[in-house]
């Protein structure tokens, strides 16, 4: 299947700063990327879908000016945790396809700890 | 899109066959079945999707059954690196597409 790598794999940040995530479609030009969040022992939870080129779609009860996502390019989609605390400590995943008639392929995931 | 439901955990025994099943009673006509499986500390991998006509690859096999209300994923000769959280998903495609994961079924393969 086509590859999708993530960047960083693991993170720890300070308590109130910033932390990037990339996603890169790495073998394929990526039409639609998606984000999820999921915590330990739980199921992978929905974040955004984004299309590059234009603005993300957030999911109910998800902070838009907290998580912000951009997909500048048919290759790279970034999320960017604004003033990270340890609540938003968790395992971040990315996912990518090639055009609506395909499938999704996933990242490797991002762990990222707050401290 | 429809929601799914699988058993939460099975075991299955090397080298034999592993069928998870799931039910999709209210999927609607234009609804995909999807199957994706973590692996701990891992991202999902895809492992094959159909609309109604039985499907096969190099991973496993997927049965829908006629009235499409079902599902079994089948993995013809379980390995010990199988063992994982198996996620039957249910979705429209095109731009409606969206991979809603539920609690998927921890398949434990046993040596």
């Amino acid at each position: 299947g086509a590859v999708v790598s993530q960047h960083p794999s693991r993170v720890i940040c300070k308590s109130g700063t910033s932390v990037k995530i990339e996603c890169r479609s790495l073998d394929f030009q990526a039409t639609t990327m998606f984000w999820y969040r999921q915590f330990p022992k739980k199921s992978l939870m929905l974040m955004a879908t984004s299309n590059e080129g234009s603005k993300a779609t957030y999911e109910q009860g998800v902070e838009k000016d907290k998580f912000l996502i951009n997909h500048a390019s048919l290759t790279l989609s970034t999320l960017t945790v604004t003033s990270a605390h340890p609540e938003d400590s968790s395992f971040y995943i990315c996912s990518a396809r090639v055009d609506p008639n395909t499938e999704a392929f996933f990242g490797q995931g991002t762990r990222l700890t707050v401290v | 899109d429809a929601k799914t439901t699988q058993p939460p955990s099975m075991d299955c025994a090397e080298g034999r066959a592993a069928n998870l099943p799931c039910n999709h009673s209210t999927i609607s006509g234009n609804e995909y079945v999807y199957w994706y499986r973590q692996i701990h500390s891992q991202g999902p991998q895809y492992i094959i999707h159909g609309l109604k006509n039985n499907e096969t690859n190099e991973m496993a096999s997927l049965i829908i059954t006629e009235d499409r209300k079902s599902s079994t994923l089948i993995l013809p000769h379980a390995t010990l690196r199988d063992t994982a959280v198996y996620y039957c998903i249910v979705t429209s495609g095109g731009s409606n597409y969206k991979l809603t994961f539920g609690k998927g079924t921890l398949l434990t393969v046993n040596p």
